[in-house]
């Protein structure tokens, strides 16, 4: 079975510009969530979309917003990218959702933005 | 609201002695609480969870942990090392928003 995939696996960009992130979750998985490590700060909750839908996010501003498609599958936009948006953003997925309990979280590799 | 805190930011331990990673947490309810490693440049890898029920739960490479609500505690063991494990190793507990709250990471060196 295969895990959940991120691409690209790096992206340069620089500062003003605009990135986006694609993750395709486990088959059957419903439910995408997105995370920033970034260097200093750890793990920080970005978005949870589930059955197209955003359901919660984190304390980050608008200019970081997805979307979910039919498949499941998620894009992570970040807009007007400033210095601190490097990271490895990672995304997860999981069963769990609006009705069911809290699940695993399955992560992909990951995705490292460096802005310049 | 919620958080976790993981006290040992770098650990170093001789390969084939037992292991202790501490984990504490902050939540009101009972805690959904996980246990995730990371190797450099990779994603996180589940190595066991708690949701209810036996205390005591196994997880996958030889961890296992202990939940112990008294002390808010959500401690990661193994008996005894091997130098592959080392790595990033994270505590996190998920809330009613269905994020998990990560640690800061503890760092695990395997000596010869």
């Amino acid at each position: 079975e295969a895990g959940v995939t991120q691409s690209p696996t790096h992206l340069i960009k620089t500062r003003g510009q605009q990135a986006t992130l694609r993750c395709s979750p486990i088959s059957g998985h419903t439910s995408v969530y997105w995370y920033q490590q970034a260097l200093g700060l750890g793990l920080q909750f970005l978005l949870w979309y589930d059955e197209g839908e955003e359901r919660n996010r984190g304390n980050f501003p608008p200019r970081f917003s997805g979307r979910q498609f039919p498949n499941y599958s998620s894009e992570l936009n970040v807009n007007a990218l400033e210095l601190e948006d490097s990271a490895l953003y990672l995304c997860a997925s999981s069963l769990a959702g609006q009705a069911k309990p809290l699940g695993e979280q399955y992560f992909g590799p990951g995705t490292r933005l460096t802005v310049t | 609201a919620q958080s976790v805190t993981q006290p040992d930011i770098h650990i170093t331990v001789s390969e084939g002695a037992s292991l202790e990673l501490r984990c504490n947490y902050s939540y009101g309810a009972t805690p959904y609480l996980f246990w995730y490693v990371q190797s450099p440049g990779q994603g996180l890898q589940l190595l066991l969870k708690y949701f209810s029920g036996d205390t005591l739960v196994q997880g996958i490479k030889g961890f296992e942990a202990e939940f112990k609500r008294s002390q808010s505690s959500f401690n990661l063991r193994k008996p005894s090392v091997h130098w592959s494990d080392a790595a990033e190793y994270f505590c996190a507990v998920g809330d009613s928003g269905y994020a998990l709250n990560f640690g800061k990471g503890t760092s695990l060196l395997v000596t010869p």
